[in-house]
C-alpha cells in the first residue's frame, strides 16, 4: 500500500488560510469517508484533528475544516496561529483492510 | 482522563525480538478496537497493527506482516507487540493509538517508546 500523496511543505502569514491536500486512489480515500488528519508538534504525539472527512473531535477549533473531491482529501486552516504550525499527515482506510497515512507536511507559520 | 502508557522499548541488535506494552486507563478498554503505530527519525507516520475489542479482528501492515503479533489482555487493561525478527528499518517509535468509538480514526496516542535496532 502506497502512502497518500501530501505536500512537504505549506506556509502562510498569521490569519490567513491555508490548505493541505492529500491524494490517494479509489481504493482508499476515495472510495471510504474514512480520512482522518493529525496534528503532530516536535518530540510530541499526534493528535486527532478531523475525522470521517469533515468531522471535529471535541475541543479543537472551528479553524481546522476537511473536506473531499474525488480521490483528494483537503484539510484548511482558517485565521493561521503561530501555535498552528505543525507537521500534519491525512489517514485512510482502504481496501485491503489496513490504513495508510501520507507522508506529512511541514506548516510554517511566516 | 484517557491515558496510554507504552513500555518496553530500547536497543536490540538484528534479527533480535522485542516486546512492547501498553498500558490502558481512564476508559472501558475492552469496548475499544487498538492500534499500533510508528514512526521512524524523521519521517512519517505508518499504521502497523489493529485489534478489535474482543481480538477476534488482527489486522498488519505488510512490512511487519509474518514478524509482529500484536494481544491484548483487557483484565489487564494492556496492548502488546511482540516483534521478532527485527530489522534496521523497525527503527522508530512506536505509539499505541485508540480507535475512535465507531472507529476509522485514531482518537488517543501515548506518549511512544522507541525501538532501536541496531548491532
Amino acid at each position: 500500500q502506497s502512502a497518500l500523496t501530501q505536500p512537504a511543505s505549506v506556509s502562510g502569514s498569521p490569519g490567513q488560510s491555508i490548505t493541505i491536500s492529500c491524494t490517494g486512489t479509489s481504493s482508499d480515500v476515495g472510495g471510504y469517508n474514512y480520512v482522518s488528519w493529525y496534528q503532530q508538534h516536535p518530540g510530541k504525539a499526534p493528535q486527532l484533528m478531523i475525522y470521517a472527512v469533515t468531522n471535529r473531535p471535541s475541543g479543537v477549533s472551528n479553524r481546522f475544516s476537511g473536506s473531499k473531491s474525488g480521490n483528494t482529501a483537503s484539510l484548511t486552516i482558517s485565521g493561521l496561529q503561530a501555535e498552528d504550525e505543525a507537521d500534519y499527515y491525512c489517514n485512510s482506510y482502504t481496501s485491503s483492510n489496513t490504513w495508510v497515512f501520507g507522508g506529512g507536511t511541514k506548516l510554517t507559520v511566516l | 482522563e484517557v491515558q496510554l502508557v507504552e513500555s518496553g522499548g530500547g536497543l536490540v541488535q538484528p534479527g533480535g525480538s522485542l516486546r512492547l506494552s501498553c498500558a490502558a486507563s481512564g476508559f472501558t478498554f475492552s469496548d475499544y478496537n487498538m492500534n499500533w503505530v510508528r514512526q521512524a527519525p524523521g519521517k512519517g507516520l505508518e499504521w502497523v497493527s489493529h485489534i478489535s475489542g474482543s481480538s477476534n479482528n488482527i489486522l498488519y501492515g505488510d512490512s511487519v506482516k509474518g514478524r509482529f503479533t500484536i494481544s491484548r489482555d483487557n483484565a489487564k487493561n494492556s496492548l502488546y507487540l511482540q516483534m521478532n525478527s527485527l530489522r534496521d528499518e523497525d527503527t522508530a517509535v512506536y505509539y499505541c493509538a485508540r480507535d475512535r468509538p465507531r472507529g476509522y480514526a485514531f482518537d488517543y496516542w501515548g506518549q511512544g517508546a522507541l525501538v532501536a535496532v541496531s548491532s
